[in-house]
């Protein structure tokens, strides 16, 4: 299994507070993203890093904010919880596919196991 | 932009039937195909991936997806399935070159004794 640690893996906050959820690879992988999963609407991307402080924007960013200082780690922050931030969300890294002549990122990714969150 | 539609959300069938999972997919450039499936309270995880080459691909676990650029499709099938395969599966794509994987909404496969 990829070395992905989410933390935490349930959290419940009220309206209002911040929220930091954090991803932790041991893969040394370029490659993380933050998806959140909602029912009827599979995994969405909300924000993905391709290096150590170089993030861009997913499809569905409002309302969050990521950084990214060492490899290994990838912080998601929610500066304002609301209720339709409710949901579960995963953290996926991906890396270089190793094979005969140049190598690629065929972007298969590793999953966390997810972070349950519950806004009030 | 890449997009996916999975035209199921939900797949009942009994044990040791056949099963076809559809997805299409909408790019104006190269990409890659991927499968991935989730288990009850579980992260995802990598089923099996077209990247370039023979157009039918196979997973260790008797799954196969067959991409077909004519149609924009890459179906799941299995022949015959089991309880175990019991799951969502979740079809994606990658524009060749890119950083992001899009995914589709998912299909909930249930399998009946």
């Amino acid at each position: 299994d990829a070395g992905i640690t989410q933390s935490p893996r349930h959290k419940v906050t009220e309206t209002g507070t911040p929220v930091t959820l954090r991803c932790h690879q041991t893969e040394n992988h370029r490659y993380m993203y933050w998806y959140r999963q909602d029912p009827g609407h599979g995994l969405r991307l909300i924000h993905y890093s391709y290096g150590v402080k170089d993030t861009d924007k997913g499809e569905v960013s409002d309302g969050y904010s990521v950084s990214r200082s060492k490899t290994e780690d990838f912080l998601l922050t929610l500066e304002s919880a609301t209720s339709s931030q409710t949901s579960v969300y995963f953290c996926a890294i991906s890396g270089v596919q190793k094979r005969e002549g140049p190598n690629i990122n065929t972007g298969e990714l590793f999953f966390g196991e997810g972070s349950r969150l519950t806004v009030l | 932009a890449q997009s996916v539609t999975q035209l199921d959300s939900q797949v009942p069938v009994f044990e040791e039937a056949p099963v076809e999972l559809r997805c299409n997919y909408s790019s104006s450039v190269s990409v890659y195909l991927f499968w991935y499936v989730q288990y009850p309270n579980q992260g995802l995880q990598l089923l099996l991936k077209y990247l370039s080459g023979s157009t039918l691909v196979e997973s260790i676990n008797g799954f196969e997806a067959e991409f077909n650029k004519s149609q924009t499709s890459f179906h799941l099938r299995k022949p015959s399935v089991h309880i175990s395969d019991t799951a969502e599966y979740f079809c994606a794509v990658k524009r060749a070159g890119g950083f992001k994987t899009i995914f589709g909404a998912g299909t909930r496969l249930f399998v009946k004794a």
